[in-house]
Parts: C-alpha cells; sequence; structure tokens
C-alpha cells in the first residue's frame, strides 16, 4: 500500500473559523510533511516531522498548528486564517534513513478556500 | 543556498514524441538527490523518478530517464513515446544531504501539453 490519505478533499471556511486537515499513511514511514501550493507555483515546505517529533518549521505563522499524534497520522489544525491562506495543502511521507534517496509520497491534497 | 532552475513554462508535444523537459541546480553540498514528479490537474504529486549525486549512471524507469550531466549541474527528464497521459506539470526538485527526512526544493515547474 503506496497511499497516503487527506481529509477533507475540499474546504471552506471563514476567517473566524477554526478547522483541521487530517492525513494518514500506513507504509511504516516515520517522516511525514506539510506542504503549502499556490495556483500555478511549486509546493512550499511547512513542516516535517521525523519520528512524530516536529524538526523542520519553515517559519509558518502560527494560525498553523501542526501535530502527529502517531506514525500513521499528521494533522494541521487552522484558525484565524487569511484569504491569502487559500491553496493546495499537501500531505506526504517518507522513510527516515542515512539515505536521501528515499522519495516523498504525496497524498491528493485538501483544497482550502478562505473567505 | 539550494536553488532548482526550470527555464521551460510550458512545452507542446506531438503524441508518441520524445520529450526533454530541462532541469539545472545549483547547491554546494557534494551529496544530494534530484527527483521529477508529475502534478496532474488533480493536484496529486507522483514520484517519476530519482538520481543521487554520486550515482554513476543514469537513473530510468520505463519510458522516463534523467540526464543527468553532474559538471553541467543539469538534471533533464526525457520521456519517451510520449501518451496523452503524461499531460501535467513537472517539477525537478533536490534534497541536500544524506537524510531522507530533509528539505525537498522544488523548481517552478513545465506544463506539457501533449497533442493527439
Amino acid at each position: 500500500d503506496t497511499e497516503v490519505t487527506q481529509t477533507p478533499k475540499h474546504l471552506v471556511m471563514g476567517m473566524t473559523n477554526k478547522k483541521s486537515l487530517k492525513c494518514e499513511q500506513h507504509m511504516g514511514h516515520r517522516a511525514m510533511y506539510w506542504y503549502k501550493q499556490k495556483a500555478k507555483k511549486p509546493p512550499e515546505l511547512m513542516f516535517v516531522y521525523s519520528y512524530e517529533k516536529l524538526s523542520i518549521n519553515e517559519s509558518v505563522p502560527s494560525r498553523f498548528s501542526p501535530e502527529c499524534p502517531n506514525s500513521s497520522l499528521l494533522n494541521l489544525h487552522l484558525h484565524a486564517l487569511q484569504p491569502e491562506d487559500s491553496a493546495l495543502y499537501l500531505c506526504a511521507s517518507s522513510q527516515v534513513l542515512r539515505a536521501a534517496s528515499y522519495e516523498q509520497y504525496f497524498g491528493p491534497g485538501t483544497r482550502l478556500t478562505v473567505t | 543556498a539550494q536553488k532548482i532552475t526550470q527555464t521551460q513554462p510550458g512545452m507542446f508535444v506531438q503524441e508518441k514524441e520524445a520529450v526533454t523537459l530541462d532541469c539545472t541546480y545549483d547547491t554546494s553540498d557534494q551529496s544530494y538527490g534530484l527527483f521529477w514528479y508529475k502534478q496532474p490537474s488533480s493536484g496529486e504529486m507522483i514520484f517519476l523518478i530519482y538520481q543521487g549525486s554520486y550515482d554513476e549512471q543514469n537513473a530510468t524507469e520505463g519510458r522516463y530517464s534523467l540526464n543527468f550531466q553532474k559538471a553541467r549541474k543539469s538534471a533533464n527528464l526525457v520521456i519517451s513515446a510520449s501518451q496523452l497521459g503524461d499531460s501535467a506539470m513537472y517539477f525537478c526538485a533536490m534534497r541536500e544531504g544524506s537524510r531522507s527526512a530533509s528539505k525537498i526544493i522544488f523548481g517552478s515547474g513545465t506544463r506539457l501539453s501533449i497533442r493527439p
């Protein structure tokens, strides 16, 4: 099974709402990632979790709060978002070994619209 | 700082022809990895092929091959016998260092359109 699942597929939220994005993988990967992708742009890394610990935070605003409750799950909690946060949010996972060859497997993404 | 450059914003190719998508990179690291991903309009990023900085042979995966020229810092993707389903956005990406759980940066992408 080489699948990363993300829910929901689409999300529309107001600027005062609190919502969460969910990502799940069952490949035994111990690294998980959140990316943000604006239209016609490449994905931009937001966070990296390695062995359920946050290892990289790319200076993301605090209105985005990641959580990795176990090795299979990755959440992104959203609150007080701005319209410019509307984007495709991609989750990915990979192995964590001293071998940079391991590719990241991506989920289908959540299309977020902030109104 | 590492950098990935894709100079072709868009390309049109006739079905069954071969196509080369350009990618150049810049890094001061000796150990790095290069990836190509395909992103159809559905949004999912699909891994295509990987080339390590120490790999002496060019990587191949089915119809995909990577033309790796280390001295020129280029890692072009070659798709042989293109198909209509190859129409998508293609991203070149690089990871520095030797750990898998580290940052990947992506180029700006090339939108490939296959004509029937």
